[in-house]
C-alpha cells in the first residue's frame, strides 16, 4: 500500500481533458515538491513534471501540475492515444527520509 | 545528451548478493545526487535508495535497509547497489535516476536492468 495514493485507472474520451490525483501528508506532499512520470508500456518512467508545476524542456504544455495542501493534481489537456500509460505522482518524505511515489494510475484514451 | 546504463542484473538464489552498477554519462557526475528505484514486473514504483553527490548522506527503504548498499566512485562516474540477503520480493527492474534537485525529483532515468530472485 503506498503512502501517496492515486486512483487506479481513469479514462476520457480523445481530445478531452483528464486529471489524476495523488493524496498523501504532511510529511510528504505537505511539506515537498511533487513531481509526475509517464510510463509507456516496456520503457523506464520519463519526467513530466516537477517541483509541483514546470515542465521540463520537450513536455508540450498540455500538461500540467498543480498542489494544494497534501494533494497533488496532474492534468492532461487534448487527450491523444499516445497518452495511453501509466502516470505515478512521487515526492519525498520528510519524515521518513525516503523516496515515495504513488501506486500509480492507468490512463486509458477512449 | 545525459545517459545512466545499469548492469549487474540477473538470477541469484535466495540468500545470495549482487552488484548493480549506474554508468553516468552526459552531466557532471560528481556534482549530482543518484537514486535507485526499482519495479515489480506489472507493478508500481518503488524508490530503494538515494545518495548525494559526495557520498555524505545515503538513505535506504525500509525494505531494504540493513541489507542493500549504495556507493559510487565520482572518478569512474559510476553508481553502485550491493543487494545482500536477497529475498524473492526483492525480484524486480533496478533503475538508477540523476536527482533533479536535492531530492526533488528523478530528471533522467536508465533502461534498468532485471534482478531475479529465485531458487
Amino acid at each position: 500500500q503506498s503512502v501517496l495514493t492515486q486512483p487506479p485507472s481513469v479514462s476520457a474520451a480523445s481530445g478531452q481533458k483528464v486529471t489524476i490525483s495523488c493524496s498523501g501528508s504532511s510529511s510528504n506532499i505537505g511539506s515537498n515538491y511533487v513531481s509526475w512520470y509517464q510510463q509507456l508500456p516496456g520503457t523506464a518512467p520519463k519526467l513530466l513534471i516537477y517541483d509541483n508545476n514546470k515542465r521540463p524542456s520537450g513536455i508540450p504544455d498540455r500538461f500540467s501540475g498543480s498542489k494544494s495542501g497534501t494533494s497533488a493534481t496532474l492534468g492532461i489537456t487534448g487527450l491523444q492515444t499516445g497518452d495511453e500509460a501509466d502516470y505515478y505522482c512521487g515526492t519525498w518524505d520528510s519524515s521518513l527520509s525516503a523516496g515515495k511515489f504513488g501506486g500509480g494510475t492507468k490512463l486509458t484514451v477512449l | 545528451q545525459v545517459q545512466l546504463v545499469e548492469s549487474g542484473g540477473g538470477v541469484v538464489q535466495p540468500g545470495g548478493s549482487l552488484r548493480l552498477s549506474c554508468a553516468a554519462s552526459g552531466f557532471t557526475f560528481s556534482t549530482q545526487g543518484i537514486h535507485w528505484v526499482r519495479q515489480t514486473p506489472g507493478k508500481g514504483l518503488e524508490w530503494v535508495s538515494f545518495m548525494r553527490y559526495d557520498g555524505s548522506n545515503k538513505y535506504y527503504s525500509d525494505s531494504v535497509k540493513g541489507r542493500f548498499t549504495i556507493s559510487r566512485d565520482n572518478s569512474k562516474n559510476t553508481l553502485y547497489l550491493q543487494m545482500n540477503s536477497l529475498r524473492a520480493e526483492d525480484t524486480a527492474v533496478y533503475y538508477c535516476a540523476k536527482d533533479g534537485g536535492v531530492v526533488t525529483h528523478f530528471d533522467y532515468w536508465g533502461q534498468g536492468t532485471l534482478v531475479t530472485v529465485s531458487s
